[in-house]
């Protein structure tokens, strides 16, 4: 069975430009996660989205959004990006909400704002 | 505001002796908890979890325990191994609401 992937794996781009990442859950996973990792504030929640719908929403402003596709595939998007939001994020999947137990992460996006 | 806490960034074991990991929270309402590892370049993977209703949880080599009036858990490796060598998140949550981790603690375990 297929793992969760992450597109791309490294991106690099300028303050005030827009990114969006891409993940594709383990199939049959109908729930998917992101979140931000950073040396300073770990690991932080950024929003669920579970039958294209968002179940849950982290503390980050709304330059960040996502969105659900009936595939279940999710897309992240932060648009004018600031030199904090350089981070590694990472998508998760899981076949149901709320289940971390069964939750798997990918290997992550690592972005670079300069 | 880090309602859980991991204040210790990194941690050093030799092979075969016991590493205890400690994580401290602030919300009262939090009722399950949650330990990941992490390798490099690798997302974390889930290792063990435990419920606000029981004060220790064991799978094999892994047993986290929790003491909920100091609002703290830890968990413990024994032995301690080359291939645990990881960052370990501990994380918590209430209900279906978010979880909410840590910062990690970086784990070496010296052969």
């Amino acid at each position: 069975k297929a793992g969760v992937t992450q597109t791309p794996r490294y991106l690099i781009k300028t303050r005030g430009q827009q990114v969006t990442l891409s993940c594709s859950p383990i199939s049959g996973h109908r729930s998917v996660s992101w979140y931000q990792q950073t040396p300073g504030q770990g690991l932080q929640f950024l929003f669920e989205y579970f039958s294209e719908t968002q179940r849950n929403k982290g503390n980050f402003p709304g330059r960040f959004s996502g969105r659900q596709f009936s595939n279940s595939r999710s897309e992240m998007n932060v648009s004018t990006l600031e030199l904090g939001d350089s981070a590694l994020y990472l998508c998760a999947s899981s076949p149901s909400q709320g289940a971390e137990r069964t939750q798997y992460f990918g290997p992550g996006t690592r972005l670079l704002v300069l | 505001d880090q309602q859980v806490k991991q204040n210790s960034p990194s941690l050093s074991v030799q092979e075969g002796r016991i590493s205890i990991l400690n994580c401290d929270y602030t919300n009262s309402m939090f009722d399950y908890f949650l330990w990941y590892k992490k390798y490099p370049a690798e997302g974390p993977t889930f290792l063990i979890s435990i419920s606000s209703i029981k004060d220790k949880n064991e799978d094999g080599r892994f047993t986290v325990f929790l003491n909920k009036s100091a609002k703290h858990l830890s968990l413990h490796i024994v032995p301690s191994q080359p291939g645990d060598s990881a960052v370990y998140f501990c994380a918590a949550k209430t209900g279906y609401q978010k979880v909410t981790f840590g910062t990690g603690t970086k784990l070496q375990v010296i052969p």
